[in-house]
């Protein structure tokens, strides 16, 4: 009954390495997102994704790049990890609509990293 | 900056208590929104998606009401049990940008 699998939940990274975060989902969704979750905040957006090779910034992208080369992965790739990186990390998707908030999201269980 | 707020942050309530929660948006950018709930070490899960001034929606012991022109929703589960403990999670779709933005999230303790 999986549906959006994030590849990792625990990792452990230490400060300027490059992190891959991967995210597949078998539903057919075209969109994709991935946010971050830190305490005392909200869910924020760092990128989506509306279709295959399409990315859009969210409202947090700096420090991180996206990839989606097929329609059901999307990495979230951290090119020099930094410290004020280390949180939690949601993938979801849903199906497209003219506003891509409308519709419903599936989540992933979330990959929490820490950068030492 | 669109600012969606819920309220309280935690709550801790009994077994069989009944309770409830508020999220707070702006009413002029109302497209839809949604609810989740979040439990530890799983995947936040929905449970409405609400459209409609009015609307009222169900499930199980968990219902939410909506109101665009005021702009909120109220969450409510009566009897609460252990299983309801969880982080419930409020987004609104922006009209104006699509965007889903959400609120900071209650976090419910039910006691047995």
């Amino acid at each position: 009954d999986v549906k959006v699998t994030q590849s990792s939940r625990y990792l452990v990274k230490r400060t300027g390495e490059k992190v891959f975060l991967e995210c597949v989902q078998d539903m057919d969704h075209e969109n994709m997102f991935w946010y971050r979750q830190d305490p005392g905040l909200g869910l924020r957006l760092i990128y989506f994704s509306y279709d295959v090779k399409m990315k859009e910034k969210g409202d947090i992208p700096e420090g991180y790049s996206v990839s989606r080369e097929k329609k059901e992965r999307f990495s979230l790739i951290l090119e020099s990890a930094s410290t004020n990186q280390t949180s939690m990390y949601l993938c979801a998707s849903s199906l497209t609509d003219s506003r891509y908030g409308a519709n419903v999201l599936t989540f992933g269980a979330g990959s929490r990293l820490t950068v030492l | 900056i669109l600012n969606v707020e819920q309220s309280p942050q935690s709550l801790h309530v009994q077994e069989g208590d009944s309770t409830n929660f508020t999220c707070s948006f702006p009413s002029s950018n109302f497209y839809a929104l949604h609810w989740y709930r979040w439990e530890t070490a799983k995947s936040p899960e929905a449970l409405f998606v609400m459209t409609l001034n009015g609307d009222e929606k169900k499930k199980g012991r968990i219902s939410a009401t909506l109101n665009t022109k005021e702009g909120y929703s109220y969450l409510y589960i009566k009897g609460s049990q252990p299983e309801d403990s969880a982080t419930y999670l409020c987004a609104l779709c922006s009209s104006n940008t699509g965007k889903l933005i959400f609120g900071q999230g209650t976090t419910l303790q039910v006691k047995p």
